[in-house]
């Protein structure tokens, strides 16, 4: 299977703390992006790191890519409530060279206790 | 960012029958449409890619007779499950591409359709 593996699969954490997640991926990507899911909801893309960038922020989240581990993590600081859902990663691949072709990772639950 | 629908958001129907769902980018032209499918507690499997005009590619292990895609406009795809049966039952989320909003062809998620086969 070309899927990610993300860990930890489930993660409970206090508010106020950071949560991290890391993802593993098989392939060559052109970038690589994380989303939230609420329970039994859609996605929501969060932030999206290029193959040649090393490190993103984007508010209380920050993304770090090491292509030649192949592996992403992603850092909430200052969980809130509202952070609790499922993030997942996506590793894209350039598809009949056009819109990417996303394989996403195995997921972390992420729980965060008020 | 970009939006799409699916409709219907939730579907029960009994075994054997055909389950038609509908993916609408409401406010740009995709020139791609991915299916997946997601189980209880799992992550997201692609199943297939469409292009507009053009016949699917399905991902290995998914049945192309039974999961019939069809993406008659730039705005709209459908994935019909024929002959459901209980073990189809899953959460299916659509997603659109193509889209000159990003330079990196983001895809943009529908919302679902959680289908239950009695």
């Amino acid at each position: 299977s070309q899927q990610g593996e993300e860990d930890p699969q489930a993660l409970s954490i206090q508010e106020g703390e950071n949560a991290t997640m890391n993802c593993s991926y098989k392939t060559s990507i052109n970038n690589l992006q994380w989303y939230r899911q609420n329970s039994g909801r859609g996605l929501v893309h969060l932030i999206l790191i290029r193959s040649n960038e090393r490190e993103k922020h984007s508010g209380r989240l920050r993304v770090t890519l090491d292509t030649s581990k192949k592996s992403s993590s992603l850092l909430i600081t200052a969980s809130r409530a509202a952070d609790t859902a499922s993030y997942f990663c996506a590793t894209a691949r350039t598809y009949s060279g056009a819109t990417n072709k996303l394989i996403f990772g195995t997921g972390t639950l992420l729980a965060v206790q008020p | 960012g970009a939006v799409v629908s699916q409709h219907p958001s939730r579907v029960i129907c009994k075994s054997g029958t055909s389950v038609k769902i509908e993916c609408r980018s409401l406010d740009f032209q995709a020139t791609t449409m991915f299916w997946y499918r997601q189980f209880p507690k799992q992550s997201l499997m692609l199943m297939a890619t469409s292009n507009e005009g053009s016949k699917a590619t399905y991902e290995q292990g998914v049945e192309k007779d039974k999961f019939l895609i069809n993406h008659a406009s730039l705005t709209l795809s459908t994935l019909t499950v024929t002959s459901a049966h209980p073990e189809d039952s899953s959460f299916y989320i659509c997603s659109a591409g193509g889209s000159r909003r990003s330079s990196y062809n983001e895809q943009f998620f529908g919302p679902g359709t959680r289908l239950t086969v009695l």
